[in-house]
C-alpha cells in the first residue's frame, strides 16, 4: 500500500535557523511527492512537487525539498526560517492505482514553529 | 475571489441532523474532491469526482454522500450527522489534462455535530 510518513509531530527552529521537516514514503513506482501548508483557519496551500529530473526542487516562499530515492524520503528545507513561516505541513503522494484518479495520499502533518 | 469557494465554513449541528457542505470553482477543472481533516490524521479522501456523472469514493466514504450538480460544483451531504463527522472539510479540485497536477483547496468548512 502506498502511504507518507511524517515522524514528527512538531518541529521548532529559532528564526533565522534552517529549517528542515521531515518526510518519507512508501510507493509501488516512481513517486510523485508533494508539499503543501496550512495556515491557522485556511486550506492547504501548494509548495513544490517533485515528478522527475532534478532532487532538488524549489518552490514557493524560499522552501525548497530534496528528493532522495534510496531513503525513500522528501524532506523539506529552507536556509533561514522565518516567524511567518509557523504554520502546519503536510506532505503528500500521488496515488498511483490502476486509474489515474489524481488522488494524493496525506501525511499526518507537522507543526512548525518558528520562535523569534 | 477565491477560486474554490466553500459554504458555510462554520456549522455547528445536532446528531440526526441532514447537513450540506457546498463547493464551487472557478478555475474550470473536471476533477473535485472532498477531505476530511482530523487531527494527527491528516486529510483523509471521502469521494471523489471525474465528471457530472463520475463519482467515486473514497477511503472513508461510510455515512456521506455527493452530488456534483455541474462541472463547477460538488456538494457533500451527511444524512445523519453523528459526534464523530465532527471535523475540517476540505474541497480540492485538479485538471486531468495535467497528470501530474497538484490539488487546489478551499479554505475549508468547520463542522461540529453535538
Amino acid at each position: 500500500a502506498q502511504s507518507v510518513a511524517q515522524p514528527e509531530d512538531q518541529v521548532n527552529v529559532a528564526e533565522g535557523n534552517p529549517l528542515t521537516v521531515k518526510c518519507t514514503y512508501s510507493v509501488s513506482g516512481n513517486p510523485y511527492l508533494f508539499w503543501y501548508v496550512q495556515y491557522p483557519n485556511r486550506g492547504l496551500q501548494f509548495l513544490l512537487k517533485y515528478i522527475t529530473g532534478d532532487n532538488l526542487v524549489k518552490g514557493s516562499y524560499g522552501f525548497e525539498a530534496e528528493f532522495n530515492k534510496s531513503q525513500t524520503s522528501f524532506h523539506l528545507k529552507k536556509p533561514s526560517a522565518l516567524v511567518s513561516d509557523s504554520a502546519l505541513y503536510f506532505c503528500a503522494v500521488r496515488d498511483q492505482g490502476s486509474s489515474n484518479t489524481g488522488k494524493l495520499i496525506f501525511g499526518q502533518g507537522t507543526t512548525l514553529q518558528v520562535k523569534p | 475571489d477565491a477560486d474554490v469557494t466553500q459554504t458555510p465554513r462554520n456549522r455547528i449541528t445536532k446528531t440526526g441532523k441532514r447537513i450540506m457542505l457546498e463547493c464551487s470553482q472557478t478555475k474550470g477543472h473536471d476533477r473535485m474532491y472532498w477531505y476530511r481533516q482530523d487531527p494527527g490524521l491528516g486529510l483523509r479522501l471521502i469521494y471523489y469526482s471525474f465528471d457530472v456523472k463520475d463519482i467515486n469514493k473514497g477511503e472513508i466514504s461510510d455515512g456521506y454522500s455527493v452530488s456534483r450538480q455541474a462541472q463547477a460544483k460538488f456538494s457533500l451531504s451527511l444524512e445523519s450527522a453523528i459526534p464523530n463527522q465532527t471535523a475540517l472539510y476540505f474541497c480540492a479540485t485538479s485538471s486531468g489534462q495535467v497528470l501530474t497536477g497538484e490539488l487546489f483547496f478551499g479554505e475549508g468548512s468547520r463542522l461540529t455535530v453535538l
